[in-house]
């Protein structure tokens, strides 16, 4: 039982194409975030919603919207895509927003941009 | 405002030997620490923890931490490494004193390899 999912697990697509990533969690927690990796593998937070309301968002263009229909579900879709968008994202949930709540990554979302 | 440093980009150690990849961290009030771990085309996958307690913190697959409050420091710990220890290792943070919501702060990763 896979506990955050995500698809597509990769992503070809053009400049100036949009797309969407889906991400599902089944541990009945109330957070979900979404994260991108670099090519040189450094992770930042994009955005953060806790029982569908948005938490964070760091400074991520506009571009990036996030939509949570329901609390076991967080989506990124991404308009216009841009080169520098290539990157891994990867979908994470927690219990709630304590500091102690551990973690929970999904298997990430390679996204090529030609 | 909180950050880790991981000072080594690159680990070997040969199998059966022990293992530390290295992690310190600064913070604004009391940290609690992560360890992930990636493997090759994976997600990451959650190692363990320190929240309070006892300094000596032990995880999956046989990995354990040490607390290190003086020396700010959260390094990871195996006493005999397997071949398939090998992976990309992250530290994480946050702080008690973490303004808005609790997002965890990453290290630049380690990658670790355990030679045969």
């Amino acid at each position: 039982d896979t506990a955050v999912s995500q698809t597509p697990k990769y992503l070809v697509t053009q400049m100036g194409n949009d797309k969407s990533i889906k991400c599902e969690q089944n541990l009945g927690h109330d957070t979900m975030y979404w994260y991108k990796q670099d090519s040189k593998k450094f992770l930042k937070i994009m955005f953060s919603y806790n029982n569908k309301e948005l938490i964070i968002n760091e400074t991520v263009p506009n571009r990036f919207s996030p939509k949570s229909p329901d609390k076991a579900h967080l989506n990124l879709h991404i308009n216009s895509l841009e080169l520098g968008d290539s990157a891994v994202y990867f979908c994470a949930s927690s219990p709630g927003l304590a500091v102690r709540d551990t973690q929970y990554f999904g298997p990430g979302t390679r996204l090529t941009v030609l | 405002a909180q950050s880790v440093a991981q000072p080594e980009d690159q680990v070997n150690v040969a199998e059966g030997n022990p293992l530390t990849v290295k992690c310190t961290y600064s913070v604004s009030g009391n940290p609690y620490l992560f360890w992930y771990v990636q493997y090759p085309n994976r997600g990451l996958q959650f190692l363990l923890k320190y929240i309070t307690g006892d300094n000596l913190v032990k995880g999956s697959y046989g990995f354990e931490a040490e607390f290190n409050k003086s020396q700010t420091s959260f390094h990871l710990k195996k006493p005999s490494a397997l071949v398939s220890d090998s992976a990309l290792y992250f530290c994480a943070v946050r702080a008690s004193l973490q303004t808005g919501a609790n997002n965890l702060f990453f290290g630049t990763g380690t990658r670790l390899t355990v030679i045969p």
